[in-house]
């Protein structure tokens, strides 16, 4: 069963728009991940977010984190056609820690 | 340079076949993993090394094994590939720490088996 799973399939926005991405997890973390995939790469990492913070920021990207409804959200501010991914949250398992994936949000951002 | 290396980018094989797909790091992560990414289902995690021969399984081990010698590299062989071992094959790296920590991804192995 899936540990960590974005609430969207799919998003699309327009440039400069912004846009938030949601994620659920099933167990307690001590981190959550927020990562990023372009077409023909792997993912890259956009903001780690540890169980005992709320929010973090990295540019135009914003983290939450609520530990008491597990849930996370990350937001995009001004949105650019680069911005065109799909997004994962990934959470350990507590203890024993393997990463594990939800199945991400395919983003479009359109000019 | 922190870098996650994959070779092959492509490989094409026969049910059967033997696959070694391998991958190396130059960030001395103590740390590495192998994922399968397939449509739909995300990246499944299918084995994690937290060092030289000290490997675990991850959610999809069956019909997959690792091998880790030297800490900068990491195998996946697949012994007699079946025509479900299609998928695009993701190899990453991180520091052990007490929690999370960064995973850094190479740019994936993508497997054909026919």
């Amino acid at each position: 069963s899936q540990l960590a799973e974005e609430n969207l399939w799919a998003l699309s926005v327009h440039e400069g728009e912004s846009v938030t991405v949601n994620c659920s997890y099933k167990t307690s973390i001590t981190a959550l991940q927020w990562y990023r995939q372009k077409s023909g790469e792997g993912p890259a990492q956009l903001i780690l977010i540890r169980s005992n913070e709320r929010e973090k920021r990295n540019g135009r990207l914003r983290a939450t984190l609520d530990t008491s409804s597990q849930s996370s959200s990350l937001s995009i501010t001004a949105t650019r056609c680069e911005d065109t991914a799909v997004y994962f949250c990934a959470t350990d398992s507590g203890g024993n820690y393997k990463p594990t994936f939800g199945k991400g949000t395919s983003l479009v951002v359109h000019p | 340079d922190m870098k996650v290396t994959q070779m092959p980018r492509y490989l094409i094989k026969r049910m059967g076949e033997n696959v070694l797909l391998e991958c190396g790091q130059d960030m001395s992560h103590e740390t590495m993993y192998w994922y399968r990414q397939d449509p739909g289902l995300g990246l499944q995690l299918i084995y994690i090394s937290y060092d030289v021969d000290s490997n675990s399984e991850g959610d999809i081990p069956k019909g997959y094994r690792v091998s880790r010698k030297k800490r900068e590299h990491f195998s996946l062989i697949l012994d007699s590939a079946k025509t479900n071992q299609t998928s695009v094959y993701f190899c990453a790296s991180s520091f052990a720490g007490p929690s999370a920590e960064t995973l850094y991804f190479g740019s994936g192995t993508r497997l054909t088996v026919l």
